[in-house]
C-alpha cells in the first residue's frame, strides 16, 4: 500500500519562511504534488516534482528526494492569505493519486 | 473561478438511494478526475478519465461508477448510498493526463446522506 506523513499543524508569523515536510512509502513512485486548500474552498495545485531537486514557483518551492522518500514545500515571505491546509500527494506509475493527511498552516500577524 | 463547474452544489438524500454528480471541465481540458473528501478519510482520488476513456482508478467503491461523455463532461454515479458516503466530491480537469499537469478543481458537490 501507500502511506504519507505530514505534520498536522504548523504556525508561523507573517514574513517568515516555513517548511512543510512529507514522507511517503509507496510502490511504483512516479511523482509528488502539492495542493493548497483554504477552509471551505477547493484544492489548488501548487507544484509537481517528478525528479530529485528543487522546483521554484514564486514564493513557493518544492523539493523531492526519491532516495529518501521525502519531499517538502517551502513557503517564503509568508502572508496572512497563506493560512490554509497543504496536502502532499504521491502519484504512482498507474497514475493513481494518494494524498497525505494535510498540514494546517496558521500565519500570525 | 477555475473554469470547472459542478452541479449540484448541495445534495441531500436518504440511505439506499442513487445520485448523479455532474462535472464540466475547463474548455480544452481532456482529463477529468474525481475526488472524495470527508473528515475521517481525508482527500481520496476516485477515478480519472482522459478523452472519454478510463485511465486510472483509485479508491472507488463498486457502488460508484463514472463516465466521460463525448463532449468531455463527466458524471459520477453513486448508488446504494450509505451514511459514510456523506462527503464533498470534487471534480478536477487538466489539459493532458499525468500528474505533472496542473489540475483545476471545481467548487465541489456536498453530499449529505441521511
Amino acid at each position: 500500500g501507500q502511506s504519507l506523513e505530514q505534520p498536522s499543524e504548523v504556525t508561523a508569523v507573517e514574513g517568515a519562511i516555513v517548511q512543510i515536510n512529507c514522507t511517503y512509502q509507496t510502490s511504483g513512485f512516479y511523482g509528488l504534488s502539492w495542493y493548497q486548500q483554504h477552509d471551505g474552498g477547493a484544492p489548488t495545485f501548487l507544484s509537481y516534482n517528478g525528479l530529485d531537486g528543487l522546483e521554484e514557483t514564486g514564493r513557493f518551492s518544492s523539493f523531492l528526494s526519491r532516495s529518501d522518500s521525502y519531499g517538502y514545500l517551502l513557503l517564503q515571505e509568508l502572508q496572512m492569505k497563506d493560512s490554509a491546509s497543504y496536502f502532499c500527494a504521491v502519484t504512482d506509475y498507474g497514475q493513481n493519486f494518494v494524498f497525505g493527511p494535510g498540514t494546517r498552516l496558521s500565519v500570525l500577524p | 473561478d477555475s473554469g470547472v463547474t459542478q452541479t449540484p452544489k448541495h445534495l441531500i438524500t436518504a440511505t439506499g438511494q442513487r445520485v448523479t454528480l455532474r462535472c464540466s471541465p475547463r474548455s480544452g481540458d481532456l482529463s477529468v478526475y474525481w475526488y472524495q473528501q470527508s473528515l475521517d478519510q481525508g482527500l481520496q482520488f476516485l477515478i480519472q478519465y482522459y478523452n472519454g476513456e478510463e485511465r486510472a482508478k483509485g479508491n472507488i467503491l463498486e457502488r460508484f461508477s463514472a463516465q466521460q461523455f463525448p463532449d468531455l463532461h463527466s458524471e459520477l454515479n453513486l448508488s446504494s448510498l450509505e451514511l459514510g458516503d456523506s462527503a464533498l466530491y470534487f471534480c478536477a480537469s487538466s489539459v493532458e493526463q499525468g500528474a505533472a499537469n496542473e489540475q483545476f478543481f471545481g467548487p465541489g458537490t456536498r453530499l449529505t446522506v441521511l
